[in-house]
């Protein structure tokens, strides 16, 4: 079994319907956090999480937000998709001592989200 | 701003080829660079470079960093069908939690 696991893998919606995507890891990793990724512009932070009491906000986090349930559980969620969110999404764990850097990513298998 | 830059954008070689990616950055807090492989969907992690000069070897890919002009080289020797991939190369900052990519090269091994 993965590591990080992502669900759903896939998932095609309409303009402005809520949607959930949900990560959980078992890594035993403190910091996590979703990436989205689109051609030609790489992967993009949205949302990082070090604990489940603390998240923070990346380069693009407008129009998402998140919750982190558990050490274990962090989910991404879209209240009003649009159709500029078709993207792949990623989450990942990060294991780094100290501030203030990421260090090695550990990524989920992605989920393909397509909004019409 | 903070930026990576990667090249080519897409490569096409055939089986036995060398391959040279290329990655530049213009980044504050510099921490480390990193490259990793993504081939179908989670990209997979293959070397952490901090230090110039210093050549990380994995099996046929190599790589090395050059912390004076501000950029990182990937090498794949003898590439085979299996090294068909999209590689990203990120930088680490300190005093930064948000790694930044670079777009990626896609790499067509053809037979």
């Amino acid at each position: 079994d993965a590591d990080v696991t992502q669900t759903p893998r896939n998932r095609i919606t309409k303009t402005g319907k809520r949607i959930m995507l949900e990560c959980s890891q078992t890594k035993g990793h403190d910091r996590m956090y979703w990436y989205r990724q689109d051609p030609g512009l790489g992967l993009r932070l949205i949302y990082y999480s070090f604990d489940v009491k603390d998240i923070n906000k990346g380069e693009i986090s407008d129009g998402y937000s998140v919750s982190r349930q558990a050490q274990a559980k962090f989910s991404l969620s879209l209240e009003s998709a649009i159709p500029n969110q078709t993207a792949l999404y990623f989450c990942a764990t990060s294991d780094i001592a100290g501030t203030g850097a990421v260090g090695e990513l550990f990524f989920g298998e992605g989920s393909r989200l397509t909004v019409l | 701003e903070d930026k990576v830059v990667q090249s080519p954008l897409s490569l096409v070689v055939h089986e036995g080829d060398t391959v040279t990616l290329n990655c530049s950055y213009e980044v504050t807090n510099f921490r480390s660079l990193l490259w990793y492989k993504q081939e179908k969907k989670a990209p997979t992690f293959l070397f952490m470079l901090t230090s110039s000069g210093i050549e990380k070897k994995s099996g046929r890919l190599s790589s090395i960093l050059d912390k004076k002009e501000l950029f990182s080289i990937l090498n794949i020797t003898a590439t085979q069908t299996g090294d068909s991939a999209v590689y990203l190369c990120a930088v680490d900052r300190y005093n930064n939690n948000d790694m930044r990519f670079g777009a990626g090269t896609r790499l067509t091994v053809k037979p």
